[in-house]
């Protein structure tokens, strides 16, 4: 069991440009979830996935944002044209339902600065 | 929508102490799920403790244990014998029967030696 793999840990980037994140879940974790969390707050949900359907996202996620997660495996995260009020961490999380306890597995996170 | 509600925003205790957050809920619902995770300033959010809201009985996890009160809708987090490895933000968090996660603001723990 490796955890939950993020990467890149850090991305600072100019104001309009794209960025992507990937996510590595727990292995054989059929469910992923993406989060943004900023300082002194606590996680806000963005997304989740069950296998590779993707079957809720949060009015957060604006059109700027998206995701996928291919064959149900690692998942991605893209934000186009971003914007300073993207800069954020973003979590993402995975688990297998009842197998773990009905619990979330947490990456270390990507850091997004947008300058 | 459920709300998850911590009012403490920062709390110390002394090491070897005891220390307790407290975290209510908001939900209609009868069937979820209750945590209490650790953000270290690592960043990497832990499992501390989790709760099924059909068992009555508290759980306890070590020097870790909650208060559950359903009808209250509380869930309070409680650190015996504080350690110097426990200063961290601590989250509440509810899951619903659609599996969706929310936490609240989180409270920052120091620990004075």
């Amino acid at each position: 069991d490796t955890g939950v793999s993020q990467d890149p840990r850090h991305k600072i980037t100019k104001r309009g440009q794209n960025v992507t994140f990937r996510c590595d879940p727990i292995s054989e974790h059929n469910r992923l979830y993406w989060y943004r969390q900023t300082l002194g707050q606590g996680p806000e949900f963005l997304t989740y996935f069950q296998n590779e359907a993707q079957l809720e996202k949060s009015r957060l996620l604006s059109d700027r944002f998206s995701a996928e997660r291919p064959k149900g495996s690692f998942s991605t995260l893209e934000i186009q044209r971003t914007e300073q009020g993207d800069s954020a961490m973003y979590l993402c999380a995975s688990s297998f339902g009842i197998l773990t306890g009905n619990t979330i597995y947490f990456g270390e996170g990507s850091w997004l600065t947008v300058v | 929508a459920q709300t998850v509600t911590q009012s403490q925003p920062e709390m110390s205790v002394q090491e070897a102490e005891t220390v307790t957050l407290s975290c209510t809920y908001d939900t209609s619902e009868s069937d979820y799920y209750l945590f209490w995770y650790k953000q270290p300033p690592s960043r990497q959010m832990i499992l501390v403790i989790r709760q099924e809201a059909y068992k009555q009985q508290n759980a306890t996890e070590n020097r870790f244990s909650v208060n559950f009160q359903k009808a209250a809708k509380s869930f309070s987090l409680k650190i015996s014998d504080s350690q110097l490895g426990d200063a961290a933000m601590y989250f509440c968090a509810y899951r619903n029967t659609g599996n969706q996660f929310y936490f609240g603001t989180g409270t920052s723990l120091t620990v004075i030696p």
